[in-house]
């Protein structure tokens, strides 16, 4: 059983460009949730989402962020017109069931670099 | 300050030595998770305390939980080297909406000198 996937590792995009960041759950698992890293800093929830819902997207920045779970592949966060405070690392987390009631497992990270 | 703040922020210790870290956080929780990040890697799970638990084991791992003091530590025993790494508190609100999400400290790194 593969653990939680995101690809790419690393990625640089120039500012106005846009991101795409992919996460694979663990199979079985249908709550995702989205996290991002600055450097020196714990993580910071943006969105969670169940197969083709959002269910909680109180920390994703109001412009240019969005966030996917379709039925079918990967969850997606898209950030458009990327700008230099996106550099972030981006982390994805799958669980079983909702929230903090059981362990999350998290991928491991998609290094935004804007240039 | 914020929820789930650990301190201390940085902790360099000698191999054999015991390492303990404290997490504080400001509103009810269900359970409170501790994480750890190797640099530049994701994080891996270390352990789970429900809001009902006073005291967790696992392996060298000790973690308390005190509800009325909204706090948390961890223990490592007998460190090693490569328990060298970034470590964090992470909590679940209570309710309807905030217990979708963990809320993480800024996290403690520990240095284990070998």
């Amino acid at each position: 059983n593969a653990g939680v996937m995101q690809n790419p590792r690393h990625l640089v995009r120039r500012r106005g460009q846009e991101a795409r960041l992919r996460c694979s759950p663990m199979k079985g698992h249908s709550h995702v949730y989205w996290y991002r890293q600055l450097p020196e800093e714990g993580l910071k929830f943006m969105v969670y989402l169940q197969k083709e819902n959002i269910i909680d997207e109180s920390g994703m920045p109001k412009e240019r962020f969005s966030a996917e779970f379709p039925k079918e592949g990967p969850s997606i966060l898209r950030i458009q017109q990327v700008v230099r405070g996106d550099s972030a690392a981006y982390f994805c987390a799958s669980s079983p069931l909702r929230g903090g009631n059981t362990e999350a497992f998290f991928g491991q990270g998609t290094r935004l670099t804007v240039v | 300050s914020q929820q789930g703040e650990e301190d201390p922020q940085a902790l360099s210790i000698q191999e054999g030595e015991n390492a303990t870290m404290n997490c504080s956080y400001k509103t009810s929780i269900n359970n409170l998770q501790w994480y750890r990040q190797n640099s530049g890697r994701g994080l891996v799970h270390l352990i789970l305390i429900r809001s009902n638990e006073r005291e967790k084991h696992s392996g060298r791992l000790r973690v308390t939980l005190d509800t009325s003091k909204k706090s948390s530590s961890l223990l490592i025993t007998a460190s090693r080297a490569a328990d060298t790494a970034s470590y964090f508190c992470a909590t679940d609100g209570v309710g309807e909406t905030s217990g979708s999400r963990l809320t993480f400290g800024e996290g403690t790194q520990l240095t284990v000198n070998p």
